[in-house]
């Protein structure tokens, strides 16, 4: 697989269920960050996760990481309609930071 | 909050034109990039710009792009001939520092190449 594929490739949950998403990649990184993007929009940062760190919370989202499996989840608890959106997973690994992403997954979040 | 601003926000334009799209970074951050994401497919970086020249790019950054600081305050990218497979949405960041970490991205400009 390439750096940065994210598992499922779609997601469809109800509202209040939570939901997780996996990513992995392939070769050593400084830091692994996580993007939102709503269709059509920018990229929204969500939250980075240091290649020293296992574990990072940030409201509703928490963020795993497996250097030794290369690979990181996130969970978004009790999920809302206005989560649905594409999820991304971003290596940085680079001397100038910029970041390799991964193919993303389609979140749907049915009222 | 400040935000990156991208100009603009679609471009249509035939195949062999050439094409700006501007963006306007945060402006203390010191580091600026492209990336470009076709349509259903990944977010691929282009090119990273600091202190006025290009510090990386990548394979899909060849001859027919360029990038320009002109004023302080504007980051360009430039396609010089467009092709069919330019068509994609062109995005902005930017970062105040190498160790921050979070990049800041603009909205997008879609480029629409016939």
């Amino acid at each position: 697989s390439q750096q940065g594929e994210e598992d499922p490739q779609a997601l469809s949950i109800q509202e209040g269920e939570n939901a997780t998403m996996n990513c992995s990649y392939k070769t050593s990184i400084n830091n692994l960050q996580w993007y939102r993007q709503n269709s059509g929009r920018g990229l929204v940062h969500l939250i980075l996760i240091r290649s020293n760190e296992r574990e990072k919370h940030s409201g509703r989202l928490r963020v795993t990481l497996d250097t030794s499996k290369k690979s990181s989840s996130l969970l978004i608890t009790a999920s809302r309609a206005a989560d649905t959106a594409s999820y991304f997973c971003a290596t940085d690994s680079g001397s100038a930071r910029q970041l390799t992403f991964g193919s993303g997954t389609q979140l749907t979040v049915l009222p | 909050e400040p935000e990156v601003t991208q100009t603009p926000s679609h471009q249509v334009t035939q195949m062999g034109q050439e094409v700006i799209l501007r963006c306007v970074p945060i402006s203390n951050h010191l580091y600026f990039y492209w990336y470009r994401q076709i349509l259903g497919q990944k977010v691929e970086f282009l090119v990273s710009f600091y202190n006025n020249e290009i510090s990386e790019k990548s394979e899909i950054f060849d001859d027919q792009f360029s990038v320009e600081r002109p004023d302080g305050s504007n980051f360009t990218l430039k396609i010089r001939s467009t092709k069919l497979e330019d068509s994609a949405m062109y995005f902005c960041a930017s970062i105040q520092a190498r160790n921050t970490g979070e990049l800041f991205f603009g909205e997008g400009s879609r480029l629409t190449v016939l």
